[in-house]
């Protein structure tokens, strides 16, 4: 079964809006990654968070992560066409090696 | 060089075909995976190599075989497929957590090698 769920599943927005998604988790964890693909590519790292932070931001992205809830999210901030992609949240759970992908959110900007 | 290389970019194969995924990476990293991918699910993990031997196989027919030539190369042998096999495959990259280094897992992934089986 999968470590991670993501919602909502699609989200659609105008450009210049912010985008928020949701990522839960069902195990104890390592840290919470963040991945986009943009449709039928390889999927590129955003921002990773530890289990022992609460917040991170990297340029228009910021990260939360609540352990006491097992939830993440994600949200991407004043939002180009080129944000459009799926979104992926992946946990690492101690034992290293194995990342474990949510079901994602699809993304479309519209510009 | 930040790249992980997979070749071919689309493969098409009949179910009576013997064919292979390669993947390249020279970024260092001794772990390497092979991530299999249906149209709007996840990726899923089939292999790891880490330090070119096999760490994780997650119960995949044996109509897929894996080989980590050397730290760079990962290839993934294909026979005797079906139809459903028909995905985009994943191939990614990290620096590898078992020799106890701190650090994440964060994987580095190539384009993918979408493959059709009539």
């Amino acid at each position: 079964s999968q470590q991670g769920e993501e919602d909502p599943q699609a989200l659609s927005i105008q450009e210049g809006e912010n985008a928020t998604m949701n990522c839960s988790y069902k195990t104890s964890i390592n840290n919470l990654q963040w991945y986009r693909q943009n449709s039928g590519r390889g999927l590129v790292h955003l921002i990773l968070i530890r289990s022992n932070e609460r917040e991170k931001h990297s340029g228009r992205l910021r990260v939360t992560l609540d352990t006491s809830k097992k939830s993440s999210s994600l949200l991407i901030t004043a939002s180009r066409a080129a944000d459009t992609a799926s979104y992926f949240c992946a946990t690492d759970k101690a034992a290293g090696n194995k990342l474990t992908f949510g079901g994602g959110t699809r993304v479309l900007v519209k510009p | 060089d930040t790249e992980v290389t997979q070749t071919p970019k689309h493969l098409v194969m009949g179910m009576t075909n013997k064919k292979s995924l390669k993947c390249e990476q020279h970024m260092g990293h001794r772990a390497m995976y092979w991530y299999k991918q249906k149209a709007k699910k996840p990726p899923e993990l089939m292999f790891v190599y880490s330090y070119e031997k096999l760490s994780i196989n997650e119960s995949v027919p044996s109509r897929f075989s894996p080989e980590c030539p050397n730290s760079s190369l990962l290839n993934l042998h294909l026979h005797a497929l079906q139809p459903e096999d028909s995905a985009l495959y994943l191939c990614a990259s990290s620096q590898d957590l078992t020799s106890g280094r701190s650090g994440a897992n964060v994987l580095t992934f190539g384009a993918g090698s979408r493959l059709t089986v009539l």
